[in-house]
């Protein structure tokens, strides 16, 4: 069956470093792959669509890339400031109208 | 623009007793989702729509059941509620053309006791 792993354990960084999160697929080859934000008792959010011609993805402080070989996205955020403080979820596209999410990973950013 | 809302955000039900949710959205989006979470779970499908009138299974379609009447609404019933249904429910929509970030309403916590 289709498969989304992410780290499941927090991640803690240092404001102004780089926060880098990892999303591992299994089973499938999506065309597409979106992260979104969760903050505590809120819906997500969406942030960033990469497709799978596409190596790399950026939008202000964010980045993610795509390795269909892998079968991996990488979801950066440079330059990190506490309010970058939530969970992360990875969500590939399955098929035309499904997503399938990861079950997230939570990133605290440490003043 | 109001989005995506979600009515009730909170409900407490005893086993058996059925309920309705309701999400609207005022976007003259196409698609429209049903999801729970749970903890260690992440969101899982429950039941997702195409356009008015239709309707399809998701991942986890048992014990629901969804109606798609109008574009700007998705109802999502549990006819006999019970304690394994106690989770957070997201609806959320997408434009379905050329897009295809969803747009996700605030949650119904529900718990079934």
């Amino acid at each position: 069956s289709q498969k989304i792993e992410q780290n499941s354990e927090a991640l803690n960084i240092q404001e102004g470093k780089t926060a880098t999160l990892t999303c591992n697929y299994t089973n499938y080859s999506p065309a597409y792959l979106q992260w979104y934000r969760q903050d505590p008792g809120r819906g997500p959010v969406f942030l960033l669509l990469i497709r799978e011609n596409e190596k790399e993805k950026r939008k202000e402080r964010l980045k993610v890339t795509f390795d269909t070989t892998l079968k991996q996205s990488l979801f950066h955020i440079t330059a990190s400031q506490p309010a970058d403080s939530a969970t992360y979820l990875c969500a590939p596209l399955s098929g035309t109208y499904k997503y399938i999410f990861g079950t997230g990973t939570r990133l605290k950013v440490l003043a | 623009n109001a989005g995506v809302t979600q009515t009730p955000k909170f409900r407490v039900l005893k086993t058996g007793q059925s309920m309705t949710l309701l999400c609207a959205q005022d976007m003259n989006h196409e698609y429209m989702y049903w999801y729970r979470q749970d903890p260690g779970m992440g969101l899982r499908l429950i039941h997702y729509s195409v356009g008015e009138g239709t309707t399809a299974k998701g991942e986890v379609p048992d014990g629901y059941n969804v109606s798609r009447l109008k574009k700007q609404n998705f109802l999502l019933g549990l006819e006999s509620a019970a304690p394994s249904q106690t989770s957070v429910y997201f609806c959320a929509s997408r434009d379905g053309r050329l897009t295809y970030e969803q747009y996700f309403g605030p949650g119904t916590r529900l718990t079934v006791t």
